[in-house]
């Protein structure tokens, strides 16, 4: 079975700083893909990033990058220049054939 | 735009009736589509695998008979909940898989049910 560790249920960082969430997976599948997801209060589910398993390179989206460490099952999120608008749930999520969440790291970017 | 339709986005309903929540999928066939349910500040946890023309696969602990889910076109699942009670309120999300390109799953933007 497939699990996904969040092992931080809350960060904060100051506006305009660099902050990295972490997320360790397990799973025996060779082909997936991982994700970072942003929740605002609106509940709505927002892609933030996306990593293909077979892909060596690290993915990077404007400020956001991920730490992609295949062999370590490691898959950490780096938002650099935080906003205000950053403030929101994060979830790291893998996905082979259904998808699976992990706990969440409440992040809350402070003027 | 939207890709996966949720509908309806909140519902208020009495104690001992039946909510029906629909997830279409708007512009791809979706074969297959997963409930959530999100209790406050957690995370999401599947409930169940919608599969188009077949009965849905449940997660452990889930009751089938108290969510139905019903999966009967390539566009267009619903989740029932059955005999609803307060402790069945949540916030329940749908998505549909999408084998087309890089995005594997699309999300609907969840229905928030309360029951009094």
């Amino acid at each position: 079975a497939q699990t996904v560790t969040q092992s931080q249920p809350e960060m904060s960082v100051q506006e305009a700083e660099t902050v990295t969430l972490s997320c360790t997976y397990d799973t025996s599948e060779n082909n997936y893909y991982l994700f970072w997801y942003k929740q605002p209060p609106s509940r709505q589910m927002i892609l933030v990033i996306r990593q293909e398993a077979y892909k060596q390179q690290n993915a990077t989206e404007n400020r956001f990058s991920v730490n992609f460490q295949k062999a370590a099952k490691s898959f950490s999120l780096k938002i650099s220049d935080s906003q205000l608008g950053d403030t929101a749930m994060y979830f790291c999520a893998f996905i082979s054939y259904d998808m699976r969440f992990g706990a969440g790291t409440r992040l809350t970017v402070k003027p | 735009g939207a890709v996966v339709s949720q509908h309806p986005s909140w519902v208020i309903c009495k104690s001992g009736t039946s909510v029906k929540i629909e997830c279409r999928s708007l512009d791809f066939q979706a074969t297959t589509m997963f409930w959530y349910r999100q209790f406050p500040k957690q995370s999401l946890m599947l409930m169940a695998t919608s599969n188009e023309g077949s009965k849905a696969t449940y997660e452990q602990g889930v009751e089938k008979d108290k969510f139905l889910i019903n999966h009967a076109s390539l566009t267009l699942s619903t989740l029932t909940v059955t005999s609803a009670h307060p402790e069945d309120s949540s916030f329940y999300i749908c998505s549909a898989r999408d084998y087309r390109g890089d995005q594997p799953q699309h999300f609907g933007d969840g229905t928030r049910l309360s029951i009094l």
